[in-house]
């Protein structure tokens, strides 16, 4: 069964610090891949997607994520992190005609 | 902008009642999904419709009912709640079949059995 695995259940950082968050999925066929963001209190809201072409993705608020076919990795990356960032964010992988298999999320706190 | 709406933030029901969620999208989108999200478990899809009276099953389908009368509405039936049903709803709704299109979601229903 297709599967999406994010290592980090909670991430702690301070703002100005790197942040990487780690996404494994597990599906050998032609794979699309999502990054959503969910801001405390909000809806949840796409950060960017992996189609084709290009494997390194830019998406909104400066994030970017790397699509690493032979590690079948998916990594969301921001250079330097504000305490708006704190929320929690998904991969999810597309295994076809829209249905979207998730990971169970990584929640960030940014503190001041 | 797309929007998607949740007939309610909050519910709290008893066992045994039957429970309707209720989901509205307003930008004419064929593809309709209803999941649950838990701690620790993301989001898993209960149910979805590619088109009017249409539906198939996702990953936990169990105690779970769905309709799609009209193309702007999809409604997730628990025909009898259990203490296991409670959990955070979200509705979500995107514009065909394509690989590339994103899911826009509701603000999510948060339900309570007792």
């Amino acid at each position: 069964a297709q599967s999406v695995s994010q290592h980090n259940h909670h991430v702690i950082l301070s703002e100005a610090a790197s942040l990487e968050l780690g996404c494994n999925y597990s599906y050998g066929g032609t794979v699309n891949l999502f990054w959503y963001v969910q801001y405390p209190g909000q809806h949840l809201q796409l950060l960017l997607k992996y189609f084709s072409g290009d494997p390194l993705v830019k998406g909104i608020k400066g994030f970017e994520a790397e699509f690493i076919k032979s590690k079948f990795s998916f990594n969301l990356r921001k250079p330097s992190v504000q305490w708006s960032d704190t929320a929690e964010y998904f991969c999810a992988v597309n295994t076809g005609f829209q249905k979207l298999v998730f990971g169970t999320g990584t929640r960030l706190l940014v503190s001041p | 902008d797309v929007k998607v709406t949740q007939s309610s933030r909050y519910l709290v029901k008893r066992t045994g009642e039957k429970v309707f969620l209720e989901c509205v999208q307003d930008m004419d989108h064929e593809n309709m999904f209803w999941y649950r999200q838990d701690p620790g478990l993301g989001l898993r899809l209960i149910y979805f419709s590619y088109d009017v009276k249409m539906k198939e099953k996702g990953d936990i389908p169990e105690g779970y009912s769905v309709s799609r009368e009209k193309k702007e509405r999809f409604s997730l039936i628990l025909e009898s709640a259990s203490t296991n049903q409670t959990s955070m709803y979200l509705c979500a709704s995107s514009r065909d079949r394509s690989l590339f299109n994103e899911q826009f979601f509701g603000p999510g229903t948060r339900l309570t059995v007792l």
